[in-house]
């Protein structure tokens, strides 16, 4: 079974400073990993996937992730967050036909400005 | 990609009633899957909903209780049966995009916002 703990419920931050979210999976399978964001009263976007090759992926509105097989790690990355970045993030591990997500805990980015 | 809709957004219903939700995808998709997010808490995986196949369900739901029907690949719906205030959360649908048996995207709806009172 697979599972996903996600470090910070919340992170607070200034507008143009950098953020990393952090997450952490465990599995016994190969698994493809993912990132979703919530804004307020909203469903979930798909920001960016893990599914294989280069362990640096990008995704949408300048975010990126970096697969660490070795720490179990699929932390989340931006160099320079806006106040429109203000949500709640979630990591997803699937199953190996991608279904099935599990998601973590979920993690609160606040900007400020 | 898919856009998905759902319906109603939201509703207040009295307990030991049903509420039946609705799901519509833009395009046609194999696989539709139903989550559950109870206030303040991360997405739970309900069932998987197949097209013309009993939808399979995940620890701890009973189709008694969340019965789902897939009439066909652009539609689901799903009842949450005999209310009770525990079962007020946001229920969203979401729909697999992929080849075959591998299905690496999934879209999500807007959620159903549920208050059992």
């Amino acid at each position: 079974a697979q599972s996903v703990t996600q470090l910070d419920s919340q992170v607070p931050v200034f507008e143009e400073a950098p953020v990393e979210l952090r997450c952490n999976y465990s599995s016994s399978v190969s698994v493809y990993l993912f990132w979703y964001v919530q804004y307020p009263n909203q469903g979930l976007q798909l920001l960016l996937k893990y599914l294989s090759g280069s362990t640096l992926v990008k995704g949408i509105n300048g975010f990126e992730a970096e697969f660490n097989k070795s720490q179990t790690s699929f932390h989340l990355r931006k160099p320079s967050v806006h106040i429109s970045d203000t949500a709640e993030y979630f990591c997803a591990v699937s199953d190996q036909y991608g279904n099935k997500l599990v998601f973590g805990a979920g993690t609160i980015l606040r900007v400020k400005s | 990609s898919a856009v998905i809709s759902q319906k109603p957004s939201r509703d207040i219903c009295q307990r030991g009633t049903s509420l039946t939700i609705q799901c519509q995808v833009d395009s046609q998709v194999t696989m539709m899957f139903w989550y559950r997010q109870q206030p303040g808490q991360s997405l739970t995986l309900i069932a998987t909903a197949n097209q013309g196949s009993e939808a399979t369900y995940e620890s701890g739901f009973v189709i008694d209780k969340f019965p789902i029907s897939r009439p066909n690949l652009t539609f689901s719906t799903l009842t949450v049966s005999n209310m009770s205030p525990e079962d007020s959360s946001i229920y969203l649908c979401s729909a697999a995009l992929g080849s075959g048996r591998m299905n690496f995207e999934q879209y999500f709806g807007p959620g159903t916002r549920l208050t059992v009172t």
